[in-house]
């Protein structure tokens, strides 16, 4: 069965610090990897997208950027934070090309606090 | 373009009551539509998804939702609730060609006693 992972849980980061979380899933191949940020425990807002190692694509400009450097890692990272960074994290996948099931599946989220 | 509407940002429910919460989508083409849940600081977890066929589609937990195309809805329900069922419930679309779902804003379920 798949599975998705995210570390870390939590995370206080203060203001101009470098961030660096990561998104592993097991159990599939070539999956669509997606990071969302959630803020005040409501609506989900779509960071990046991946479709294949290498491919990204940002849906908002911001000082976010993200990374595939395998078929089944995502990571996400900052230079430096700011204090609207904080927020609730979530990575997903989906099955790529060719595969037969199209929901997302969520990581359990990292919690980013930036003081 | 795609988009979602969830116009009740509360559902409040007796435990053992019906519930039902309301979901509507626009996008171009045929629609992929999912439900998903939230517990509290915990990632999304999938509840059903409508693709094809049936427009009733039966999910985990007991919740079903139906299909509408005319109403462009895909209400999510349950014939009794649970307080366990309290939490956040998120409703997704996407076109058929594409890899980005709509995510709704989101709809905090409350089941009481």
């Amino acid at each position: 069965s798949q599975t998705i992972h995210q570390w870390p849980a939590t995370l206080v980061q203060p203001v101009g610090s470098p961030l660096s979380l990561e998104c592993t899933v097991e159990g599939t191949s070539n999956p669509n990897l997606y990071w969302y940020r959630q803020a005040a425990g409501r609506g989900l807002q779509l960071l990046f997208y991946s479709v294949g190692i290498g491919q990204i694509s940002s849906e908002v400009p911001q000082n976010l950027s993200a990374s595939r450097p395998q078929d089944r890692q995502f990571i996400l990272s900052s230079k430096k934070l700011l204090l609207s960074d904080s927020g609730f994290y979530l990575c997903a996948w989906s099955s790529g090309t060719g595969g037969t099931s199209y929901e997302q599946y969520f990581g359990p989220g990292t919690r980013l606090t930036v003081t | 373009a795609q988009s979602v509407a969830q116009p009740e940002d509360q559902v409040n429910v007796a435990e053992g009551n019906p519930l039902t919460v309301k979901c509507t989508y626009s996008v171009s083409g045929n629609p992929y539509l999912f439900w998903y849940v939230q517990y509290p600081n915990r990632g999304l977890q999938f509840l059903l998804k409508y693709i094809t066929g049936d427009n009733l589609v039966k999910g985990s937990y007991g919740f079903e939702a139906e299909f509408n195309k005319s109403q462009t809805s895909f209400h999510l329900k349950k014939p009794s609730a649970l307080v366990s069922d309290s939490a956040l419930y998120f409703c997704a679309v996407r076109a058929g060609g594409s890899y980005i779902p709509t995510f709704g804003r989101g709809t905090s379920l409350i089941v009481h006693p």
